[in-house]
């Protein structure tokens, strides 16, 4: 079953509003990566996170990776149009090889 | 530069028909793989290929077989399909294995079995 779980599965904003989605594990991860993929689309990376307590940001994005390496966060501020489509988490965990495993996504749906 | 480039990307198939989905990578990556999307269960791995010459299960494999031609291309069979394999798929590739590394996404086959 799924080691990575992220939540929530689907949000709906107004645009204009902030918008987090959440991965969380059980297990130590040893990096997790973030994708965005439009409607239709193919998964498109946006950024990893290698560090206990990292933040990265871009734009109008945020990244952050927990300090026990179990969870990891994306929030982007001011959501636009542009944004909507799923994103997803995925990890590697420690000792368990090279794979990523990936969430199950959040998908977002902005209001104009 | 056309990056992952897979065929084809629609398909419709009968349960018990074979097919092949064709994947091949032009950034002269080392380890490719194979990948289905379902509804709420992100992508799930059936395949991987570290390097040219090597292939190794995934999380699903079982249903599917795949080659790695030569370094460009890695493709997936589907010797027996059944409804249970509709589904989108996505080939990938990455300069080396997944840690730290860029995973680059084909756009996809969507296959239906009925």
């Amino acid at each position: 079953g799924q080691q990575v779980m992220q939540i929530p599965q689907y949000q709906h904003v107004q645009e204009g509003e902030d918008f987090t989605t959440y991965c969380n594990s059980s297990t130590t991860l040893s990096n997790i990566q973030w994708y965005k993929q439009r409607p239709g689309g193919h998964p498109v990376f946006l950024i990893q996170l290698v560090k206990s307590g990292e933040v990265k940001k871009q734009k109008r994005l945020t990244f952050q990776f927990g300090e026990a390496k179990k969870n990891s966060s994306l929030h982007i501020t001011a959501t636009q149009t542009t944004d909507v489509g799923t994103y997803f988490c995925a990890a590697t965990m420690n000792n368990a090889g090279n794979m990523l495993t990936f969430g199950g996504g959040t998908r977002l749906m902005v209001k104009p | 530069n056309a990056g992952v480039t897979q065929t084809p990307k629609f398909q419709v198939l009968k349960t018990g028909q074979s097919m092949t989905l064709q994947c091949a990578q032009d950034m002269n990556h080392n380890s490719m793989y194979w990948y289905r999307q379902d509804p709420g269960m992100g992508l799930r791995l059936i395949y991987y290929s570290a390097s040219e010459g090597t292939t190794d299960k995934g999380e699903v494999p079982n249903g599917y077989n795949v080659s790695r031609l030569n370094k460009r291309e890695f493709s997936l069979r589907l010797e027996s399909a059944a409804p249970s394999q509709t589904s989108v798929y996505f080939c990938a590739s990455s300069e080396a294995g997944q840690v730290g590394n860029t995973i680059y996404f084909g756009e996809g086959s969507w296959l239906t079995v009925v």
